[in-house]
């Protein structure tokens, strides 16, 4: 159980273009999702967390315009990288958190890589 | 702000060896602890948490990590490495009572047959 799928697992795009990347969790529903960015040979930066139904909350630095997050039901969040530059290209990872008793576990999709020409 | 050291990027073992990789935080307060893997085209999993109790825990596929709070450190150990533990290995902490995950850089462990 609690698996996160990620689709697509891999997309490239010229720049200027916007992508969307879908995040569901398949056999839970997810109290919180979150979106990291991993740069190569660097750690998960968490980019944001979104509740559903409501507005993300973005972490330091990063801009909430290019990366609009939209969570629309207990199983599914996107993020669209909005007017796509080379820069952002990068692996981006959504999480899902179901919470236990005692603390929040979070289960990971499998990534998406994005390339931007 | 909190952060997570892994000081070992690259570890590059024979099979049956030995593994230690550090794990150091920052934070004052209380953390919930994880050891994560993610294995060659596959996604994070989890090897072992920690939150309360023995800092000695176990994990899947014979690992485990202590805590050891005087030092802010979580290692994660293994007595005899595989070919197949081979991967990429993050430590993360979670400031208890929040939903924020702290990741470290990540340290890939590579196990020669």
């Amino acid at each position: 159980g609690a698996v996160v799928s990620q689709h697509p697992s891999w997309v490239i795009c010229k720049s200027g273009t916007s992508v969307k990347i879908e995040c569901r969790s398949l056999d839970f529903q997810a109290t919180t999702m979150f979106w990291y960015r991993q740069f190569p040979k660097q750690s998960l930066m968490l980019m944001a967390t979104s509740n559903e139904g409501s507005k993300a909350t973005y972490e330091q630095g990063v801009e909430k315009d290019k990366f609009l997050i939209n969570h629309a039901s207990l199983t599914l969040s996107t993020l669209t990288v909005t007017s796509a530059h080379p820069e952002d290209s990068s692996f981006y990872i959504c999480s899902a958190s179901l919470d236990r008793v005692k603390w929040n576990e979070q289960f990971f999709g499998p990534g998406t890589r994005l390339t931007v020409l | 702000a909190q952060s997570v050291s892994q000081h070992n990027h690259h570890v590059i073992l024979s099979e049956a060896a030995s593994l230690e990789l550090g794990c150091n935080y920052s934070y004052g307060g209380t953390v919930n602890l994880f050891w994560y893997v993610q294995y060659p085209g596959q996604h994070l999993q989890l090897l072992l948490k920690y939150f309360s109790g023995d800092p000695l825990v176990k994990g899947i596929k014979g690992f485990e990590a202590e805590f050891i709070k005087s030092k802010f450190s979580f290692n994660l150990r293994k007595p005899s490495v595989q070919w197949s533990d081979t991967a990429e290995y993050f430590c993360a902490v979670n400031v208890a009572g929040t939903y924020k995950y702290i990741f470290g850089t990540g340290t890939r462990l590579k196990v020669l047959a």
